[in-house]
């Protein structure tokens, strides 16, 4: 157990519509980042937070959103949901944005678009 | 923009032999550690082996170790004592601004 929480686990939804992703970072991280894996593909590079402040971001859609709270907590909005935005999308966290810093994976949510 | 890249999509190792992974990048950033990562069938991401960029020293955890070389901008992994438990997807990932992966290598192990 990484003590990185991501809920749900799984989320089966329908194109066009909009679902919300879940992290809780390990207890003391202040970084949160977000990945998406697609089938047997490597994993894509969305978007990092630092401490409530967007601080790095990667291959995200202009469809999907992300924030991180006050209580370090984040979300992933994906919106205008396609078939192709079925993916496996992880969260990682790492205590801050130094590259020395390890970052630990959740075990990810299951999005499946039909 | 710094790039990772695994030339090998599968690789296949017979039990209790040795199997080398490799792992190539591209920066022009100074300090950035290396990083490679086990995904099991269940698609959890376990950290396998960590390097600092500025340690001569190939790190080493128990069966695994890795083959740096700075110069060259590769990364290897090494797997000793081939198990069934090492059949996963490999992944090698760079640590500098940001944090990127390459596409993964499957290993399979022969019993």
């Amino acid at each position: 157990d990484s003590g990185v929480t991501q809920t749900p686990k799984h989320l089966i939804t329908a194109t066009g519509q909009r679902v919300t992703l879940r992290c809780s970072p390990r207890s003391g991280d202040l970084s949160v980042y977000w990945y998406q894996q697609s089938l047997d593909q490597g994993l894509q590079f969305l978007i990092q937070y630092y401490n409530g402040e967007e601080r790095a971001k990667g291959n995200i859609l202009e469809r999907f959103s992300a924030q991180q709270f006050p209580d370090l907590h984040s979300e992933l909005n994906l919106s205008s949901l396609e078939l192709g935005d079925s993916a496996l999308y992880f969260c990682a966290s790492s205590v801050d944005i130094g590259a020395a810093n390890t970052i630990y994976f959740g075990e990810g949510s299951w999005l499946t678009v039909v | 923009a710094q790039t990772v890249t695994q030339s090998q999509p599968e690789m296949s190792v017979q039990e209790a032999e040795t199997v080398t992974l490799s792992c190539t990048y591209d920066t022009s950033e100074s300090d950035y550690y290396l990083f490679w990562y086990k995904q099991p069938p269940s698609r959890q991401m376990i950290l396998v082996i960590r390097q600092e960029a500025y340690k001569q020293q190939n790190a080493t955890e128990n069966r695994f170790s890795v083959n740096f070389q700075k110069a060259a901008k590769s990364f290897s992994l090494k797997i000793s004592d081939s198990q069934l438990g090492d059949a996963a997807m490999y992944f090698c990932a760079y640590r500098g601004y940001k944090y990127i992966f390459g596409t993964g290598t499957r290993l399979k192990v022969l019993a």
